[in-house]
């Protein structure tokens, strides 16, 4: 079974300051991409940024970049400059064909 | 503007009266989903559709049915159901990668709460 892994449930980080979402999935896959999505309170589903597995290069949106390490299957997405409206639920998304298999999730807050 | 759209976006309903949720998309998307979240799961597949008339099971389908016989729209039908069910449930929408995967990115409906008592 595809499984991906959120080992942190929860997270804090003060506003501007920079914070690190852990992924790890498990795939015999070679070729997939990968997602994280944000979930603030409305329950929208948002996508925050996509990465290609073929690609060394690490994705990069504005604030956000991920640390894609294929080999050991981990993804792990960096908030820089945190702002409140960055508290929200993240999940980690890969997409193996047609089908998206997600993280338990990591709950973000941001202080200020 | 590009979106998928879901109806109702809050149903309360009893056990075994049967329902639908609809999904609709305004982005000529071949590839529509549906997924159930649930605390701490994650979100799940429940059925996909590549194409018109082309559905399949996901990861989660006992329980639900689905069509697909025009394009743009992607109804979910719960038959008969139970309070298990309850869930939020979103519908997504994804063009084929034109690479070798089956699809690229998906977007999401705003979700649909559905409480069954």
């Amino acid at each position: 079974a595809q499984t991906v892994t959120q080992s942190q449930p929860e997270m804090s980080v003060q506003e501007a300051e920079t914070v690190t979402l852990s992924c790890t999935y498990d795939t015999s896959e070679s070729d997939y991409y990968l997602f994280w999505y944000k979930q603030p309170p409305s329950r929208q589903m948002i996508l925050v940024i996509r990465q290609e597995a073929y690609k060394q290069q690490n994705a990069t949106e504005n604030r956000f970049s991920v640390n894609f390490q294929k080999a050991a299957k981990s993804f792990s997405l960096k908030i820089s400059d945190s702002q409140l409206g960055d508290a929200a639920m993240y999940f980690c998304a890969p997409l193996y064909g047609n089908k998206l298999v997600f993280g338990a999730g990591t709950i973000l807050r941001v202080k200020s | 503007e590009a979106q998928v759209t879901q109806n109702p976006r809050y149903l309360i309903t009893v056990t075994g009266k049967k329902l639908t949720v609809t999904c609709s998309q305004n982005m000529n998307h071949e590839y529509m989903s549906w997924y159930r979240q649930d605390p701490g799961l994650g979100l799940r597949q429940i059925y996909y559709s590549m194409n018109v008339e082309v559905t399949d099971k996901g990861d989660v389908p006992e329980g639900y049915k689905v069509s697909r016989k025009e394009k743009r729209n992607f109804p979910l039908i719960l038959e008969s159901p139970s309070p298990n069910q309850t869930s939020l449930y979103f519908c997504a929408s994804s063009s084929p990668s034109g690479g070798p995967y089956s699809t690229d990115t998906q977007y999401f409906g705003p979700g649909t709460r559905l409480t069954v008592l």
